[in-house]
């Protein structure tokens, strides 16, 4: 069976850094489409960030340059740094991966809330 | 606001047969064939449903279906059941590896 259990949201000043992480079990996050997709209150979704099985990794335009997707293939976790947090970044982040494919994930975790406030 | 233009809501009764459309531009939709739906009941994370336009994924029901026409692509959601109920997303492929998705779709069962 596959798991994503993602972690390390919570609350975090504007300006303020925060580093997610998602601990995978089932699959290998190096062979695998690793995503991270957030969604805002009451907002659809939008995919910040990807990294391929072969290292390559690219971002969203909103948080090019803030966050870093990165993978430790020997804990088999995915991790996302963010920095200059914003408010507009306040969402529920998801862990998401796909064997086949950089265009779709089929596995899900089950999300970490961000809040970015004062 | 959203890449993708998804109708805010859709309704349909046990039983019936609901489509859902998405539109994009000759830049995302009509450009590729990498569509995808997911559905979200409140609380949890997506579920891939749709995959490539038509494909769909592991477990999901035949009554489930994916097509595109130009620069719009459909779910059919047949044979509703009340479990249906839920959030829809689409999202497309928009070139220089970018994945666009629509505002979602509340899909009420009456």
């Amino acid at each position: 069976e596959v798991l994503l259990v993602e972690s390390g949201g919570g609350l975090v000043l504007p300006g303020g850094s925060l580093r997610l992480s998602c601990a995978a079990s089932g699959l290998a996050v190096s062979s695998n489409y690793m995503s991270w997709v957030r969604q805002a209150p009451g907002k659809g979704l939008e995919r910040v960030s990807i990294i391929y099985t072969g290292g390559t990794t690219f971002y969203a335009d909103s948080v090019k340059g803030r966050f870093t997707i990165s993978r430790d293939n020997s804990k088999n976790t995915l991790y996302l740094q963010m920095n200059s947090l914003r408010a507009e970044d306040t969402a529920v982040y998801y862990c998401a991966s796909d064997r086949n494919s950089n265009y779709w994930s089929y596995f899900w975790g089950q999300g970490t809330l961000v809040t970015v406030s004062s | 606001q959203s890449a993708l233009t998804q109708p805010p809501s859709a309704s349909g009764s046990p039983g019936q047969s609901v489509t859902i459309s998405c539109t994009g531009t000759n830049s995302d939709i009509g450009a590729y064939n990498y569509v995808s739906w997911y559905q979200q009941h409140p609380g949890k994370a997506p579920k891939l449903m749709i995959y490539g336009v038509r494909q769909r994924a592991s477990g999901v029901p035949d009554r489930f279906s994916g097509s595109k026409s130009g620069n719009t692509a459909s779910l059919t959601v047949s044979g509703l059941q009340a479990e249906d109920e839920a959030d829809y997303y689409c999202s497309s492929y928009a070139g220089s590896n970018n994945l666009v998705f629509g505002g979602g779709t509340k899909l009420t069962v009456l």
